[in-house]
């Protein structure tokens, strides 16, 4: 199985600030990689597709950037609906995984 | 719009089998995979497994001995079952679509809790 581990696992922000998340993949994932947002009590929510392709309504202040292993979301300036648990998953070999989750918090 | 309703039993006793449903609204089956993930209380995500529309099925290996997932073409349907279940297989489950040529799972049920206990 293909191993994501994201960093950090928490971090505290305001709005306004600018987010960075990393996850690196245990072996080549080209660019098979998707970002997911996910709220409490809420099914997740596909934010970028292909590592880097911003999914049809979200807004363009997420991007994602990367290919191989290491992979990056960033979030330009957050908004308070943006505080929320960020997933990275792969597609590019069975059975499809998950990161650990980034949760992203009010400071 | 594609939306997906599941429903099934929430609370299972130990060795029991898990069954849960989802119906596909405003799409039609083809094209996409259709999967099942789960996510245990305050933890991360894991796919358990998906089906085409023509039968075509893949599984989490650490699964795989237990799982099933069979389509119904004519209720636009699919349908999880998972043998013997235990303490840890308590989780919120997920049915969710993953366009063929997307690879990432862009519609997704609501969740369905799913506890197990004695």
């Amino acid at each position: 199985d293909i191993q994501l581990t994201q960093s950090p696992a928490s971090l505290s922000a305001s709005v306004g600030d600018r987010v960075t998340i990393t996850c690196q993949a245990s072996q080549d994932s080209s660019n098979f990689l998707n970002w997911y947002q996910q709220k409490p009590g809420k099914a997740p929510k596909l934010l970028i597709f292909d590592a880097s392709n911003l999914e049809t309504g979200v807004p363009p202040r997420f991007s994602g950037g990367g290919s191989g292993t290491d992979f990056i979301l960033t979030i330009s300036a957050m908004e308070p609906e943006d505080f929320a648990t960020y997933y990275c998953q792969q597609y590019g070999s069975l059975p499809y995984t998950f990161g650990q989750g980034t949760k992203i918090d009010i400071k | 719009q594609v939306q997906l309703q599941q429903w099934g039993a929430g609370l299972l006793k130990p060795s029991e089998t898990l069954s849960l449903s989802c119906a596909v609204y405003g799409g039609t089956l083809s094209g996409s995979s259709w999967n099942w993930l789960r996510q245990p209380p305050g933890e991360g995500l894991e796919w358990i497994g998906e089906i085409k529309h023509r039968g075509n099925t893949n599984f989490n290996p650490s699964l795989k001995s237990r799982v099933s997932i069979t389509v119904d073409t004519t209720q636009s349907q699919f349908s999880l079952k998972l043998a013997s279940v235990t303490a840890a297989d308590t989780a919120v489950y997920y049915c969710a679509r993953s366009p063929l040529l997307l690879g990432a799972f862009d519609v997704w049920g609501h969740g369905t809790m799913v506890s197990v206990s004695s």
